[in-house]
């Protein structure tokens, strides 16, 4: 069971820092935690991913749980250009594919 | 360095008919992955190639085939056309053979809608 579970949407305002959480309670030592976003109108775009330590690039931050059972995605400013829906995916051993739940739905506004 | 090219851009098809969709892997990627993607969902795996042999497929009937080609472009095929399979066809290119979470995330491209009369 690769599920993970995500509220359906989430508001932020212009240049304020978004937390986008995460529920993974099953995951196991070896799963990895992804996160993609989908812009309007594109496929799938890679954000970030992390195993236990959190993990920092130029479009977000990831904090994993001590205990790996949650995760967020922060966005430190977010812009309007950030809307979009993010998506939280346990990556299963060795296994490529990407298992898609419904997603956070993350409005922008100014 | 290129990106992950769809073609065609849509598709209007009719129940029973047959639809082939390509896509264009990134540049010195040699894994190609394709997902289905219906309207408020997320996308759904339906099949992976790895130098040209098929390497996982997910819970999809076998009307859905693909092929990979030497060059790592990849076409799905979808027989017998079903009102269901109205969506959102994504194709993701990888470069596989790396370990886990190192090298091996994947690049969408735009996507091919594909609409049944």
């Amino acid at each position: 069971d690769a599920k993970t579970t995500q509220p359906n949407s989430m508001e932020s305002n212009e240049e304020e820092p978004v937390h986008l959480p995460c529920n993974h309670s099953t995951i196991s030592g070896t799963d990895y935690i992804h996160w993609y976003r989908q812009l309007p109108s594109q496929g799938p775009e890679y954000v970030i991913h992390g195993l236990t330590s959190n993990v920092n690039n130029r479009m977000a931050s990831l904090a994993i749980a001590e205990d790996r059972k949650s995760s967020t995605l922060i966005l430190h400013r977010a812009t309007l250009r950030d809307a979009a829906v993010y998506y939280c995916i346990r990556r299963t051993g060795t296994a490529s594919k990407l298992t898609f739940g419904t997603g956070t739905r993350l409005q922008v506004t100014l | 360095e290129t990106g992950v090219t769809q073609s065609p851009t849509h598709l209007i098809k009719t129940r029973g008919q047959q639809v082939t969709l390509r896509c264009s892997s990134q540049s010195g990627h040699n894994t190609v992955s394709w997902y289905q993607q219906a309207l408020g969902q997320g996308p759904q795996f339906i099949f992976q190639y790895y130098r040209e042999e098929e390497n996982g497929r997910g819970n999809f009937p076998p009307r859905f085939s693909g092929l990979q080609f030497p060059n790592y472009s990849s076409e799905l095929n979808v027989n017998a056309l079903e009102l269901d399979d109205s969506a959102l066809y994504l194709c993701a290119s990888s470069l596989g053979g790396s370990p886990l979470g190192t090298n091996n995330d994947k690049y969408f491209g735009p996507g091919t809608p594909l609409t049944e009369l």
